[in-house]
């Protein structure tokens, strides 16, 4: 059972345009989503991370929205660049930092960026 | 700091062969994870280790073990590799609590094809 569904699978966006992933989670446990950038050959990697107790995150040109009642996030890359084409993949964990226990990171499907000029 | 490294960085094995993946960590970190990514899949959780000597099931643990033997390193084992184990394995670490430290390190990925 997929617990977090990632949307769109694939997205090509203009140089300068505003490129939107959307995830929506099941388990109302999770309280921990960051967003993983990965681009070819290379592992994933910490892009920006928000947790439930605000609706919004930005980091330079991404931004993270988030709606607690809809159990939705999504990305939002402005002005994006072409240097932004890479995979991008939601996820989702019951943070518990502090119980000793691994936080164990439930992931999207992922979708695959392409910024054109 | 050469951060999360994996060895091999490619394997061809024939069906029914075994081999073991590499991982290690230079920072120090008490949590590692073993990772399979397939295409259309995302990232799925094989094992992981919250400590040395301790390992514990993921998402899609069968077919497979692993070792955590020193707090640096993390093995994975294939016992009888199937065309189903087919995949890009990454191995990734982390700090045991606390944001941003909580942040999830991964390595550059080994290519596993079984024929």
């Amino acid at each position: 059972q997929q617990q977090v569904k990632q949307s769109p699978q694939s997205l090509i966006v203009q140089k300068g345009g505003i490129s939107i992933i959307n995830c929506a989670y099941e388990n109302t446990a999770f309280d921990y989503f960051p967003w993983y950038q990965q681009f070819p050959g290379k592992g994933p990697a910490l892009l920006i991370a928000i947790r439930p107790d605000v609706s919004e995150k930005k980091e330079g040109r991404f931004t993270i929205s988030f709606n607690k009642s809809a159990k939705q996030f999504s990305l939002h890359i402005m002005d994006s660049q072409p240097g932004d084409s890479a995979t991008y993949f939601c996820a989702a964990s019951m943070f518990g930092p502090y119980t000793g226990t691994a936080s164990k990171l439930t992931f999207g499907t992922g979708t695959r960026l392409q910024v054109t000029l | 700091n050469a951060g999360v490294t994996q060895t091999p960085k490619f394997r061809v094995l024939k069906t029914g062969q075994s081999m073991t993946l590499l991982c290690a960590q230079d920072m120090n970190h008490e949590y590692m994870y073993w990772y399979r990514q397939d295409p259309g899949m995302g990232l799925r959780l094989i094992h992981y280790s919250v400590g040395e000597g301790t390992t514990a099931k993921g998402e899609v643990p069968d077919g497979y073990n692993v070792s955590r033997l020193k707090k640096q390193n993390f093995l994975l084992g294939l016992e009888s590799a199937a065309p189903s184990q087919t995949s890009v394995y990454f191995c990734a670490s982390s700090y045991s609590y606390g944001t941003p430290r909580y942040e999830q390190y991964f390595g550059p990925g080994t290519r596993l094809t079984v024929t």
